[in-house]
């Protein structure tokens, strides 16, 4: 079945070390994204790659890298520089601009 | 960039209630709108979307929703609401850059 898997469910880590999230689907879907969610802030646009090797600021950007070396793959890394990253991680992808998202099960990120 | 607000951020309805949820967008060009369903520590499901055919859309689980340009709302309706329907609930739009935004959302309780 197609689909995207997120890995793992549940991260936890110390504060100043550097974590990296996985996002694999085998949709055959150009775009990709990574949406942070907090209660009551919604869904926020962390970073988006419409292309491979190619990939745009979301609206929260500061302290997250990602990456977009392959079409299904689209790993973010949670850097130190993030001020707060303790939040619950969406990966989603997407055909074109007018068609729904795919989105993955999530990983909960606890950082202590 | 473009933008939603979901306006309520908790709706509470009697099982068999008519159920509204309300969502404004804000866009400089044609959007496309989405409404997504989350049930507790998963990712989302798409309900509808509107991407400028008919105005009023119909979705699964008996929703529908009406893209009205002149008040720039596509508001969520369920004529009789069902126990299953408990969950949260979010708007979203893109446009062509293929930058999907998300409304903070919008928990539905159902009583019985």
């Amino acid at each position: 079945d197609g689909g995207i898997t997120q890995s793992p469910k549940y991260l936890f880590r110390k504060e100043g070390q550097n974590v990296t999230l996985s996002c694999e689907q085998n949709l055959n879907h150009d775009a990709m994204y990574w949406y942070r969610q907090d209660p009551g802030q919604g869904l926020r646009l962390i970073y988006y790659s419409q292309i491979v090797n190619d990939f745009q600021k979301g609206d929260i950007a500061e302290g997250y890298s990602v990456s977009r070396e392959k079409k299904e793959s689209f790993p973010l890394t949670v850097t130190s520089a993030q001020k707060n990253p303790t939040a619950f991680y969406l990966c989603a992808s997407g055909q074109s601009y007018n068609s729904p998202l795919h989105f993955g099960n999530g990983t909960r990120l606890t950082v202590t | 960039a473009q933008s939603v607000t979901q306006l309520g951020s908790h709706v509470s309805v009697s099982e068999g209630a008519l159920v509204l949820l309300r969502c404004n967008y804000s866009s400089s060009v044609p959007p496309y709108l989405f409404w997504y369903v989350q049930y507790p520590n998963q990712g989302l499901q798409l309900l509808l979307k509107y991407t400028s055919a008919a105005t009023l859309v119909k979705g699964i689980n008996g929703f529908e929703a009406e893209f009205k340009k002149s008040e720039t709302s596509f508001h969520l309706t369920k004529p009789s609401a069902h126990m299953s329907d408990a969950a949260e609930y979010f708007c979203a739009v893109s446009t062509y850059n293929n930058d999907m935004r998300f409304g903070a959302g919008t928990r539905l309780t159902v009583k019985p």
